[in-house]
C-alpha cells in the first residue's frame, strides 16, 4: 500500500458544478498537507496549503484535513473550465523535506 | 532567476549512456528537490539539497543516481548507465530555506531511454 492514496480519475463535471477531491494517507507523521494543480506540460503549482486538522478556504477553494481518519480532500465552488487540470495531493512530516504526493485526479470541466 | 529552470526540456539517450540534468533554481532559495515523475503518477522524491550539502539521498533508485550542488545554487542530476525505466519527467523544486511549506516546480526536463 502507497503511503499515499488517490484516485486518478478522470473525474468529469459541467461548468459550475462542486467538485470534491479527496486523499487518504496512512503515516500519522504527516503534519503538513499541500494540493498542487498541474495544467497539462507544466510543473507542478502551490494551489493550498494546510498545516495539522482544520479547514481553510482561499476563494472558490476550501481544503479539509481530518488526521483522526487520515484524510484530507479540496472543494472547488463554482468550478471553471480553467480549473481543467489534474489536481496533486502532498504531504509532509517536518516542513521543508520531502513532500510525498498521490498519484493525481485528472479534472475535466466543461463549458 | 523569476522561477525555476531546468534544462535541457527534452533528452533522449540509448541505453547504457551517461545523462546530466540542470537545475537552476529562484535565486537566493536555499534548499533545492530533486523528484521524478513517471507518466500518470505524482512526481517521486528523489533527493534534497540545503545549500551544497545533501542531507537526503534515500529517494535515489540506484547508485547509478547521483546529484551535486557544489556552490549551492545550480543543481545537476546525473544517470550512469541509463536503462529503458528511467525514462521519466525529472523534475527539480526550489523552496525559500528548509522549513518553509512552499515548494516551486521547474517545467521538467523529459528523458527518453531507447
Amino acid at each position: 500500500q502507497k503511503e499515499v492514496e488517490q484516485d486518478p480519475g478522470p473525474l468529469s463535471v459541467p461548468e459550475g458544478a462542486i467538485v470534491s477531491l479527496n486523499c487518504t494517507y496512512s503515516n500519522s507523521a504527516f503534519q503538513y498537507f499541500m494540493w498542487y494543480r498541474q495544467y497539462s506540460r507544466k510543473g507542478p503549482e502551490l494551489l493550498m496549503y494546510t498545516y495539522s486538522s482544520g479547514n481553510k478556504e482561499d476563494g472558490r477553494f476550501t481544503a479539509q484535513v481530518d488526521k483522526s481518519s487520515k484524510y484530507i480532500s479540496l472543494f472547488i465552488r463554482d468550478s471553471q473550465p480553467s480549473d481543467s487540470a489534474t489536481y496533486l495531493c502532498a504531504m509532509s512530516a517536518p516542513a521543508g523535506t520531502a513532500l510525498i504526493f498521490g498519484k493525481g485526479t485528472t479534472l475535466s470541466v466543461s463549458s | 532567476g523569476a522561477g525555476v529552470s531546468q534544462s535541457p526540456r527534452y533528452k533522449v539517450t540509448k541505453r547504457g549512456q551517461d545523462v546530466t540534468l540542470r537545475c537552476d533554481p529562484i535565486s537566493s532559495h536555499a534548499t533545492l528537490y530533486w523528484y521524478q515523475q513517471a507518466l500518470g503518477q505524482g512526481p517521486e522524491f528523489l533527493t534534497y539539497f540545503n545549500y551544497e550539502a545533501q542531507p537526503d539521498k534515500s529517494g535515489l533508485p540506484s547508485d547509478r543516481f547521483s546529484a551535486e550542488r557544489p556552490e549551492g545554487s545550480i543543481s545537476t542530476l546525473t544517470i550512469q548507465r541509463t536503462e529503458q525505466r528511467d525514462s521519466a519527467m525529472y523534475r527539480c523544486a526550489s523552496s525559500l530555506c528548509l522549513g518553509t511549506d512552499t515548494q516551486y516546480f521547474g517545467p521538467g526536463t523529459r528523458l527518453t531511454v531507447l
